[in-house]
């Protein structure tokens, strides 16, 4: 089946520092890769999203590039701000059904 | 547009009480999907209505049902309620046309406890 698993949190960092969180996936198709954020007592909320291998989703200032070699999509961020404390999920939807499977999320915490 | 919205925001129930969500989608979209966030599961995968029929569901049981009416609003039902039910409950709506990376727009959540 699928599965998504993503580096444990939680992350605390100082503003202005880079932010990387690993996620790397299993999928018997050919899957599309999403990051959601989810802020306190809200919803989740696409950050990005990439359909097929080489392509980089971008949002906000995070990036994220589809590996197919190393079925990784790590999330990345050149510099935080304080404002993008939340938790971040990573997420994958099969191409023969719609339904996401998640990652356990990341607590990222950023300091002034 | 407006967002996905989804009421109530939260609800507190008793044990074998049996409790409605609703979601309304995006204008437009016409699948709809739920999704059971807890600490110690994470967020799983109830089930997906597109034109008023279950076309994918979980692991969960009977207990857990869900119905989509012919303007794409949709409910879910818990009945027999039990205390490992208490969780933020949240829906997510789509286009559905069939496309890769086909986007799911989340609502607030409903959050439910369960005394």
């Amino acid at each position: 089946g699928n599965s998504v698993t993503q580096m444990e949190g939680p992350v605390t960092l100082s503003e202005e520092a880079f932010l990387t969180i690993n996620c790397t996936y299993t999928a018997t198709g050919y899957p599309s890769l999403f990051w959601y954020v989810q802020y306190p007592g809200e919803g989740l909320q696409l950050l990005l999203k990439a359909t097929k291998a080489d392509d980089k989703g971008s949002n906000k200032g995070f990036e994220a590039t589809y590996r197919k070699e190393t079925t990784s999509f790590h999330l990345e961020k050149g510099s935080v701000q304080v404002s993008d404390s939340a938790v971040y999920f990573c997420a994958l939807s099969d191409s023969n059904d719609y339904k996401l499977s998640f990652g356990a999320g990341t607590t990222v915490t950023v300091r002034a | 547009k407006a967002g996905v919205t989804q009421t109530p925001r939260y609800l507190i129930k008793t044990r074998g009480q049996q409790v409605t969500l609703s979601c309304s989608p995006i204008s437009g979209h016409r699948s709809v999907s739920w999704y059971q966030q807890t600490p110690g599961q994470g967020l799983q995968f109830l089930f997906e209505y597109f034109s008023e029929t279950q076309r994918n569901k979980g692991n969960f049981p009977g207990r857990f049902s869900g119905r989509q009416f012919s303007n794409s609003r949709s409910e879910m039902n818990v009945s027999t309620l039990e205390l490992g039910d208490s969780a933020l409950y949240l829906c997510a709506s789509s286009l559905a046309l069939g496309n890769r990376g086909d986007t799911q727009y989340f609502g607030p959540g409903t959050r439910l406890t369960v005394l």
